[in-house]
């Protein structure tokens, strides 16, 4: 059991483009999903966490208007990144809490910006 | 900010051998930790968890042990296999970090030599 999945794994886009991410719970409902980005050789950078029905909360220095972030049910929350620029090429990988601590990551989505 | 952009350290071990990865944490608060693995391309699978009523707990070939008044974590990998070669994580989380983030540490890569 709980599996989380995410869509597309790798995507390449062109630079001024939007490109959606999926982040889908398989077998449990989530009322949080959190949102990470991470470069080559580095730690998770914690983004947003999702909260299910309302609007998700930013961390600190991350862009609310370049990454919008959408949960509008309790097994699917989506990340698009607005006017991608090279510089946002990144892993990014979600998560769906599913008690009060327990966190089950998805597989990330590649994320290369030409 | 709680993740650095350092590069990560590394920790060589040989097959059979035991391997022990340490981790300091930041929040003297943090009341849950966490230990995940994460493969190359993957997003992070958890391992073994410990809360903070706890000092030591096993799993299947791992063992975590939690020091608070030093915040430090380790986790301990007996008979360290070439499947165990990835990027280990420290997580902590819990009353101290607001709606359940996780603050994850710098990692540690872990190479298994035959």
């Amino acid at each position: 059991g709980a599996v989380v999945s995410q869509h597309p794994s790798r995507v390449i886009c062109k630079s001024g483009t939007s490109v959606k991410i999926e982040c889908r719970s398989l077998d449990f409902q989530a009322t949080t999903m959190f949102w990470y980005r991470q470069f080559p050789k580095q730690s998770l950078m914690l983004m947003a966490t999702s909260n299910e029905g309302s609007k998700a909360t930013y961390e600190q220095g991350v862009e609310k208007d370049k990454f919008l972030i959408n949960h509008a049910s309790l097994t699917l929350s989506t990340l698009t990144v607005t006017s991608a620029h090279p510089e946002d090429s990144s892993f990014y990988i979600c998560s769906a809490r599913a008690g009060s601590y327990e966190q089950y990551f998805g597989p990330g989505t590649r994320l290369t910006v030409t | 900010g709680e993740n650095v952009g350092l590069h990560l350290p590394t920790l060589s071990v040989q097959e059979g051998d035991n391997s022990i990865i340490n981790c300091a944490y930041s929040n003297s608060a943090s009341d849950y930790f966490i230990w995940y693995k994460q493969e190359s391309g993957k997003g992070p699978q958890f391992i073994i968890d410990i809360r903070s009523n706890m000092d030591k707990r096993q799993g299947q070939r791992v063992t975590v042990l939690l020091n608070k008044t030093v915040k430090h974590l380790s986790l301990q990998i007996a008979a360290t296999q070439p499947g165990d070669s990835a990027v280990y994580f420290c997580a902590e989380g819990g009353s101290g970090n607001q709606g359940g983030k996780l603050i994850f540490g710098q990692g540690t890569e872990l190479s298994v030599k035959p």
